[in-house]
């Protein structure tokens, strides 16, 4: 099935670091969105992306789509403690269901 | 506005045994979605439902059934619950439509097999 390819897996980084997370896909994506799950806790909807080379900020969270609309990333400038969790990737396969990425599990070394 | 809530939030079961789950959301969303999440394997969509009195197989869907009877209510069954089942279930749902396809998720169903 369709699949969205999500790296890396885990990320270690000390508090004031940088943090960025990848998503591939085979295909090109109509939209891509982003998800936060804080530890136990469910999935809360960050962003959706468009439009072609797309960039989005959100404070210290900027989000990008690539030009062929096969990849994106998320990149998290001076990460906080509040930042832990891990952040997923998801795209449309169809109109219906969304196809998530793996996962990039953020811890913060204080 | 309770958003999307689930019950139980925990249960442990016997090989074999069987149970509901309970998603109900107040949003008056189309779609709704029954996930479940592994460590290292990201969320894996089990069956999901398009609107009242349909449901649908996703990419997980042996092992569960799965009924929409009421818009709001979507029910995830595991008729003979086996260890691999073991897993944290999420519900979500979204509406039909609109420029951002936003799902919002229950807070989740911790279900362990022994």
């Amino acid at each position: 099935g369709q699949q969205v390819m999500q790296i890396p897996q885990y990320q270690h980084v000390q508090e004031g670091e940088d943090f960025t997370t990848y998503c591939n896909s085979s295909t090109t994506l109509s939209n891509i969105q982003w998800y936060k799950q804080r530890p136990g806790g469910h999935p809360v909807f960050l962003i959706q992306l468009v439009k072609s080379g797309e960039v989005k900020k959100q404070k210290r969270l900027t989000f990008q789509f690539g030009e062929a609309k096969k990849n994106s990333s998320l990149h998290i400038t001076a990460t906080q403690t509040t930042d832990v969790g891990t952040y997923f990737c998801a795209a449309p396969f169809g109109n219906e269901k969304l196809t998530f990425g793996t996962g990039t599990r953020l811890t913060i070394i204080p | 506005n309770a958003g999307v809530t689930q019950t139980p939030k925990f249960r442990v079961l016997k090989t074999g045994q069987s149970m509901t789950l309970l998603c109900a959301q107040d949003m008056n969303h189309e779609y709704m979605y029954w996930y479940r999440q592994d460590p290292g394997m990201g969320l894996r969509l089990i069956h999901y439902s398009v609107g009242e009195g349909t449901t649908a197989k996703g990419e997980v869907p042996d092992g569960y059934n799965v009924s929409r009877l009421k818009k709001q209510n979507f029910l995830l069954g595991l008729e003979s619950a086996a260890p691999s089942q073991t897993s944290v279930y999420f519900c979500a749902s979204r509406r039909r439509g609109g420029i951002i396809d936003t799902q919002y998720f229950g807070p989740g169903t911790r279900l362990t097999v022994l």
